[in-house]
């Protein structure tokens, strides 16, 4: 049973490019969270997407943008890149659209995005 | 808003010794909460959560919780530590409507022999 996976695995880009991470859920899995963690820091949530549109999203600017595909898997698009963006971009997977707060949510390995 | 603090950016023991790593939390209703593991290099892995069933959690690799409403705590603890348990530990919080997480800034767990 694949799990959560993710691409690229490392990535660097200069400042005001755009970049697009991608990520599969784990098998069966209809919803997908992005988090983004900043060296030395916990993850923050980012947004969560479910059939397909934009559920639930943090505190994170419109240059934080995503997308889910009708297999479920999704993307994660920044544009204007800032020094800050630097972190690694977790994809997580769950089932049932976020509503219980009880989801066990399961994590990929994560793309490092180095902002030069 | 719900939060989690957690005490001690690192923490050191040796092989065998009790691990306990600190999370307290910030709430004005019963929350949900979580312990992951972070592995290096890896995504963060569920080791147990809190859904109110039980206030003594156990989880995987011999970890355990305990839930203390009075204290506003959700310690982690292990009875003997192991050298594969080196890793970063984060205890989380969910929002009461939706599974969205919010992360404390995490323990690293430093196992000498």
């Amino acid at each position: 049973d694949a799990g959560v996976t993710q691409s690229p695995t490392h990535l660097i880009k200069t400042r005001g490019q755009q970049v697009t991470l991608r990520c599969s859920p784990k098998s069966g899995h209809d919803t997908v969270s992005w988090y983004q963690q900043a060296l030395g820091q916990g993850p923050q949530f980012i947004f969560q997407y479910y059939e397909e549109e934009e559920r639930q999203r943090g505190n994170f600017p419109d240059r934080f943008s995503g997308h889910q595909f009708p297999n479920y898997s999704s993307e994660l698009n920044v544009n204007a890149l800032l020094l800050g963006d630097s972190a690694l971009y977790l994809c997580a997977s769950s089932l049932g659209g976020g509503r219980a707060p009880t989801d066990t949510q399961y994590f990929g390995p994560g793309t490092r995005l180095t902002v030069l | 808003a719900q939060s989690v603090t957690q005490l001690g950016s690192h923490v050191s023991v040796s092989e065998g010794a009790l691990v306990l790593l600190r999370c307290n939390y910030s709430s004005s209703v019963p929350p949900y909460l979580f312990w992951y593991v972070q592995y290096p290099n890896q995504g963060l892995q569920l080791l147990l959560k809190y859904t109110s069933a039980a206030t003594l959690v156990k989880g995987i690799n011999g970890f355990e919780a305990e839930f203390k409403k009075s204290e506003t705590s959700f310690h982690l603890t292990k009875p003997s530590a192991h050298m594969s348990d080196a890793a970063e530990y984060f205890c989380a919080v969910s929002d009461r409507g939706y599974s969205t997480l919010t992360f404390g800034k995490g323990t690293m767990l430093l196992v000498s022999p």
